[in-house]
This record gives C-alpha cells, sequence and structure tokens, in this order.
C-alpha cells in the first residue's frame, strides 16, 4: 500500500543554517505530494505541495522537489529563523486509491536556536 | 482562502461521558471530511471518512460506536467520543476536502481532549 518515510527528528539547527528534512514515498498510482507545518499547539498548514514529477513546491524559503526517479520530495530551506520551528509532515495524496486519503509520515520536529 | 474550523479548541471530561466535537467549513463547501487522532509526538491517524448524508467508512481497528460521526450538511461533520475514558485523551483534528479539481485537505485547528 501507499507509505510515506520521513526522517526521524527531532531536529536542532542554529538560526541561519540550512535545512533537510528527508521524506520518500510509496505509491499505487502518481500522487500528489505535501509539506504541512504544525506550530505548537495547533492544527496542520499546507506549506507546500507538487503534484508530478519534476513539479518544486515553494513557500516562506521552503522548497520541495518531486524526485518520481527516487520517489523522494525532501523538503530544504537555506537559511531557517527562529520561528520556522515546528513540525514537519511529508503527505501523499494518491488518486488511483480514490477517496481522497491523504497518507502522512511520522513528522520531524524542527527547533531552531537563536 | 479555504477555512476550517474546530469546536471546541480544549474540552476536559469525566470519565463516562460523552463530548462532541464540531468540524465546520467556513467557507466552502465540503463533501467530504476527515478525522484524525494524533497521539504526543506521532504523527496524524485518520480515524473515519465522513461523507455528507452517508456513513462515514471507519478505518480498522477504530471502533464506530464509540466514535460516532455524523455529517448532517456540507458545512459540517461532528465526532462523538462516547463514554470517554482516559486512554481517548488526545488531539483529533478534522480535515475537509475541497471538490475543485485540487487534492488539497484544510485542516482544523485540532481539539485537545482531556479525559480524567
Amino acid at each position: 500500500g501507499d507509505s510515506v518515510t520521513q526522517m526521524e527528528g527531532p531536529v536542532t539547527l542554529s538560526e541561519e543554517a540550512f535545512l533537510t528534512i528527508n521524506c520518500t514515498y510509496t505509491a499505487t498510482g502518481y500522487p500528489s505530494l505535501f509539506w504541512y507545518v504544525q506550530y505548537p499547539g495547533e492544527g496542520l498548514q499546507l506549506l507546500l505541495k507538487a503534484t508530478k514529477a519534476d513539479d518544486k513546491g515553494s513557500n516562506k524559503g521552503f522548497e520541495a522537489t518531486y524526485r518520481k526517479e527516487t520517489t523522494s520530495f525532501h523538503l530544504e530551506k537555506g537559511s531557517v529563523q527562529v520561528s520556522d520551528s515546528a513540525v514537519y509532515f511529508c503527505a501523499l495524496s494518491d488518486p488511483f486509491i480514490g477517496g481522497n486519503q491523504f497518507y502522512f509520515g511520522t513528522g520531524t520536529s524542527l527547533t531552531v536556536i537563536p | 482562502g479555504a477555512v476550517v474550523s474546530q469546536h471546541p479548541s480544549r474540552v476536559i471530561c469525566k470519565s463516562g461521558t460523552s463530548v462532541k466535537i464540531e468540524c465546520r467549513s467556513l467557507d466552502f463547501q465540503a463533501t467530504t471530511m476527515f478525522w484524525y487522532r494524533q497521539f504526543p509526538k506521532q504523527s496524524l491517524m485518520l480515524m473515519a471518512t465522513s461523507n455528507e448524508g452517508s456513513k462515514a467508512t471507519y478505518e480498522q481497528g477504530v471502533e464506530k460506536d464509540k466514535f460516532l460521526i455524523n455529517h448532517a450538511s456540507l458545512t459540517l461533520s461532528t465526532l462523538t467520543v462516547t463514554s470517554a475514558h482516559p486512554e481517548d485523551s488526545s488531539f483529533y483534528i478534522c480535515s475537509a476536502y475541497r471538490d475543485t479539481g485540487s487534492d488539497e485537505q484544510y485542516f482544523g485547528p485540532g481539539t485537545r481532549l482531556t479525559v480524567t
């Protein structure tokens, strides 16, 4: 079945450091891929998405490229800020499966220290 | 943008009582809503898919008689935790699917349930 494997955390970085959070997936069809962010005590917010191979999603300095050949969707940011501290979830939606169901990774907690 | 609200944001109840959580899509109609449960420092676990006007579809291992879901309108789904126990304490998150051709889901802010 479909699944998402995400880099385990927690990750602690200094401000302005480079961030990479790895995400790989398995899917029956051609899924759409997402990164969601969850700030403490809040629900999930869509950070970025890509719907087909080689698409790059970007938002707030974060980027992720849909790599079909490596079944990956790694999240990157060139210079993190303290306000980026949150939990990040990689997810996929597979239209082949139907039902609009999302599959989430386990989440990666990021702490950015000044 | 699409907004999904949840009410209440936090609830504390005694063991044996029932609690209802509401999920509303504020500016769009949602034929499908999802209910998730999140344990501390873990990912979201899909509990059930709520379809307007029909019975919810529950994931394996989720007790449908304990977690009652009602999707009475295109903007409202409710989750009722019946005869709650301390092990039901968790963070419950709903999401709504907006049928615009995009497969994006919009998430509510979550409800923290504590059963004493």
